[in-house]
């Protein structure tokens, strides 16, 4: 089975610039988990999908936002970057449902706004 | 939320030498991970393990769900075992399916 995919891999940005992230879950995963990575905070969750349904959100604010399409591929937007938005993005897929399990994780995206 | 914690955070080994990394969290969990990031970035699934103990290779993991801690055991170590080793925590309630990462122990395997 394909693993989990990230594209774009790299991204350079400028301040109050809008990105897009896509991530394509191993197939027959239905859950989408997305993560911030800096040096400073660490990895922190962003917010998580199930069945195109936002099901659990972290502390992050209202710039950050996803979606989920019935393909299960997720897609996560930050409006109006800010220098501190810089960072690995990951995403991760498991199952979902009840038997929410093991997650795994994508390549991620590594965002520089500048 | 849940808090969990890492030690040590940093581990300077000879190649040969066994290390053991530890994992506490602050309450009961049915989802544990161990990953591995490599110098790209990328999470290598090391142990799926909320309880009890598994071993792939060089490498085992033990879980104390009661106690609420893991174990990391890496034997043998090489080069390229080096890299920063998270644990991650997560408890199953619908609607509430996160992990929650330690910050990690980077460890160097000197050659």
């Amino acid at each position: 089975k394909a693993g989990v995919t990230q594209t774009p891999r790299y991204l350079i940005k400028t301040r109050g610039q809008q990105v897009t992230l896509s991530c394509s879950p191993i197939s027959g995963h239905r859950s989408v988990s997305w993560y911030q990575q800096t040096p400073g905070q660490g990895l922190q969750f962003l917010f998580e999908y199930f069945s195109e349904t936002q099901r659990n959100k972290g502390n992050f604010p209202g710039r950050f936002s996803g979606r989920q399409f019935s393909n299960s591929r997720s897609e996560m937007n930050v409006s109006t970057l800010e220098l501190g938005d810089s960072a690995l993005y990951l995403c991760a897929s498991s199952l979902g449902g009840t038997g929410w399990g093991e997650q795994f994780f994508g390549p991620g995206t590594r965002l520089t706004v500048l | 939320g849940i808090q969990v914690e890492q030690s040590p955070p940093d581990l300077i080994l000879q190649e040969g030498a066994n290390s053991t990394l530890r994992c506490n969290f602050s309450d009961s969990v049915n989802n544990l991970q161990w990953f591995h990031q490599n110098p790209w970035g990328q999470l290598i699934n090391l142990f799926y393990i909320p309880s009890g103990t598994k071993q792939n290779g060089r490498l085992s993991a033990t879980t104390v769900a009661t106690e609420r801690y893991s174990l990391l055991y890496i034997s043998s170590s090489q080069t390229t075992d080096s890299g920063v080793y998270f644990c991650a925590v997560g408890r199953t309630n619908f609607g509430n399916e996160k992990l929650t990462f330690g910050t990690g122990t980077r460890l160097t395997i000197i050659p």
